[in-house]
């Protein structure tokens, strides 16, 4: 297995695009998570899934942010109308009894 | 429920002495614990786990942690800081539940003098 990957590793984009980042987990992880983390701050929680099932969305993630996973495997996160306060890095995570491993992450910039 | 606490938000050592990362958690269940690392605009580097397993765990780097159930801690050790180990660190726990989910630590910047 080759861990968690995330597409793309970079993508800049301007206000008001909207934009879709994709997580492969690792195959037998059945939980998969999405973290936000800015500058200088350490990862927050976004939202995770249970196989195809979400269970739990963050404040954060306003009603501009949806996040899917249809079939229980990989997953996406889309960001419409981006705005400059969108700029982070986003992390993906999977887990399965205790196991965990994290993606490189997807940076975003918004100009 | 489940957190994680770590204890400094920055630590500063000399180059060549001993380092020390403390972090506690809370757990209803057996935990999971790994310790990550960050280094600037990288993405997270597994350092270190413990799975229930050996409660002296070593990881890369030189870096080791020790499981204490009785303190609830985890608190990562070199024995040596190296110039390199300038860094984030993000302590991060799982409970062996079918209700948990990853919760991180606020993180511990660390600084290393020459």
């Amino acid at each position: 297995d080759t861990g968690v990957s995330q597409d793309p590793r970079h993508k800049i984009t301007k206000r008001g695009q909207n934009v879709t980042f994709r997580c492969d987990p690792i195959s037998e992880h059945n939980r998969l998570y999405w973290y936000r983390q800015t500058l200088g701050q350490g990862p927050e929680f976004l939202t995770y899934f249970q196989n195809e099932a979400q269970l739990e969305k963050s404040r954060l993630l306003s009603d501009r942010f949806s996040a899917e996973r249809p079939k229980g495997s990989f997953s996406t996160l889309e960001i419409q109308r981006t705005e400059q306060g969108d700029s982070a890095m986003y992390l993906c995570a999977s887990s399965f009894e205790g196991r965990a491993d994290f993606g490189q992450g997807t940076r975003l910039t918004v100009v | 429920a489940q957190s994680v606490t770590q204890l400094d938000s920055h630590v500063s050592v000399s180059e060549g002495t001993p380092v020390l990362l403390r972090c506690n958690y809370s757990s209803s269940y057996s935990p999971s614990l790994f310790w990550y690392v960050q280094h600037p605009n990288k993405g997270l580097q597994l350092l270190l786990k413990y799975t229930s397993a050996a409660t002296l765990v070593k990881g890369i780097n030189g870096f080791e942690a020790e499981f204490k159930k009785s303190e609830t801690s985890f608190h990562l050790t070199k024995p040596s800081a190296h110039m390199s180990d300038a860094a984030e660190y993000f302590c991060v726990v799982i409970s062996y539940s079918s209700a948990s989910k990853i919760i991180f630590g606020s993180g511990t910047r660390l600084s290393i003098r020459p």
